[in-house]
């Protein structure tokens, strides 16, 4: 069946790159997206990637995708305080609307 | 920029109570969806509207639970007889009709007492 896994947490120094990871399970066509949460707040899009495609880039964020591993990584560049957060990787699999979430990564940015 | 809203932000309620949430999904937008979060687990699916009909829905989504769009604006979320695990944060989607990307509001934290 449909799931998504991530690591449940990720603590990095302002100014280096974070990478967050996330494996899924279904195999058919895909959307994945990344989300970020922060305190408080609902869900805020940032990014997603069609499973057709093995890389996006929008500004400091970078979504790479290995379909052969079913492995969604995003990183962050130049990591900012700002960016601590619970990161979440969501899958959309063939003709369903839902998503599938994983359970979110909580990004520790240290000064 | 145009925002999901969800109201109340948090709401306690006895067991076996009715609570409805409440939803304004982005105006153009043509499919609304609700998810909740119970503390700790991940963010589960519960149902998709469409053209005023359920379109699709989890286990989860049982006859305790109903969805309504009374009005041109509202996306509403009742829990006839709410019980203890139904505590959770539950959140409300939009999405336009050709678009892949599902825009959250910020939740509604239910506590059921």
């Amino acid at each position: 069946g449909e799931d998504v896994e991530q690591s449940l947490f990720l603590s990095v120094r302002e100014g280096d790159s974070s990478v967050i990871n996330c494996t899924y399970t279904d195999s058919s066509s895909t959307y994945l997206y990344w989300y970020k949460q922060e305190p408080g707040a609902g869900l805020q899009l940032l990014t997603y990637i069609f499973s057709n495609m093995d890389m996006k880039q929008d500004q400091r964020l970078t979504v790479l995708l290995n379909k052969k591993d079913k492995h969604l990584s995003l990183r962050i560049a130049d990591t900012q305080t700002g960016d601590s957060a619970i990161y979440f990787c969501a899958a959309r699999f063939s003709n369903f609307n839902k998503f599938y979430f994983g359970s979110g990564t909580k990004l520790n940015v240290k000064p | 920029e145009p925002e999901v809203t969800q109201t109340p932000s948090h709401q306690v309620t006895q067991m076996g109570q009715e609570v409805i949430l409440r939803c304004v999904p982005i105006s153009n937008h043509l499919y609304f969806y609700w998810y909740r979060q119970i503390l700790g687990q991940k963010v589960e699916f519960l149902v998709s509207f469409y053209n005023n009909e359920i379109s699709e829905k989890s286990e989860i989504f049982d006859d305790q639970f109903s969805v309504e769009r009374p009005d041109g604006s509202n996306f509403t979320l009742k829990i006839r007889s709410t019980k203890l695990e139904d505590s959770a944060m539950y959140f409300c989607a939009s999405k336009t009709g050709d678009s892949y990307e599902q825009y959250f509001g910020p939740g509604t934290r239910l506590t059921v007492t």
